[in-house]
C-alpha cells in the first residue's frame, strides 16, 4: 500500500527559529512536492523535486528551502520562521510513469509559529 | 494567468445527487483530476479525465469537456461520509508534473 509519512502532525515554533519538516515515501516515486494549505486558498506549491538533488521553485518559495539527498526523502526548511508561515504543510509524491497524474499525500503537518 | 474556478460551498441532502463544477484556464492541458479531503485529513485521489466524456467509479463520476474547459464531479446516493472538500486540479503539460489546483468546494450534506 502506498505510503507517505511526515515527521510531525503538529508543531509549535517561535518566530526566528529554523524549522525542518520531513517527508518520506515508500513507493519509489521520482516526484515529490511540498504544499501549504490555507483556508480558502486551496493548495499552493512551495517546491518540488523530480529527482535526487534536483529541486524547482513552486508558486510561493520565499522563506523556504528544500533538500532531497535520497529518493525517498524530501525535506522542507523554514530558515527563519515567521507568523505568516503558520499553516498546514502537505507533502506529496507521484511517479513519472503510469499513474503520474495521481499525487499521494502525507497526513500533513499543522505548524503554528508564535 | 492560470486558474481553476469551483464553487466554494455546495449543500445537498443525504441520498441525493450533487454536481461540483470546475472551469479552468491554463496555458496547456493534459487532464483534470479530482481529489477529496476530509477535515483534518490529507487529499486523496478520486478520478482523472484526459479525454472528453464521463468516467464512472461507483457512486462517483467525473466529466470533462475540453472544448469548454469545463469538468464536473458527480456524486450519487450521497452519504454523510461524503461530507468533505473536493478539489479539481489540472496538469498543464508545461512543467514537471505540477498540478494547478482549484480552491476547493466544501460539500455539506444534511440528513
Amino acid at each position: 500500500d502506498v505510503k507517505v509519512t511526515q515527521s510531525s502532525r503538529y508543531l509549535v515554533k517561535r518566530t526566528g527559529e529554523k524549522v525542518f519538516l520531513e517527508c518520506v515515501q515508500d513507493m519509489d516515486h521520482e516526484n515529490m512536492f511540498w504544499y501549504r494549505q490555507d483556508p480558502g486558498l486551496g493548495l499552493r506549491l512551495i517546491y518540488f523535486s523530480y529527482d535526487v538533488k534536483m529541486k524547482e521553485k513552486g508558486d510561493i518559495p520565499e522563506g523556504y528551502s528544500v533538500s532531497r539527498e535520497k529518493k525517498e526523502r524530501f525535506s522542507l526548511i523554514l530558515e527563519s520562521a515567521s507568523t505568516n508561515q503558520t499553516s498546514m504543510y502537505l507533502c506529496a509524491s507521484s511517479p513519472i510513469q503510469g499513474s503520474q497524474e495521481t499525487q499521494y499525500f502525507g497526513p500533513g503537518t499543522r505548524l503554528l509559529v508564535l | 494567468g492560470q486558474s481553476l474556478e469551483q464553487p466554494s460551498e455546495v449543500t445537498a441532502v443525504e441520498g441525493a445527487i450533487v454536481q461540483i463544477n470546475c472551469t479552468y484556464q491554463t496555458s496547456g492541458f493534459y487532464g483534470l483530476s479530482w481529489y477529496q479531503q476530509h477535515d483534518g485529513g490529507a487529499p486523496t485521489f478520486l478520478s482523472y479525465n484526459a479525454l472528453d466524456g464521463l468516467e464512472e467509479t461507483g457512486r462517483f463520476s467525473s466529466f470533462l469537456s475540453r472544448s469548454d474547459s469545463y469538468g464536473y464531479l458527480l456524486l450519487q446516493e450521497l452519504q454523510m461520509k461524503d461530507s468533505a472538500s473536493y478539489f479539481c486540479a489540472v496538469r498543464d503539460g508545461g512543467s514537471n508534473y505540477q498540478l494547478i489546483w482549484g480552491a476547493g468546494t466544501k460539500l455539506i450534506i444534511k440528513p
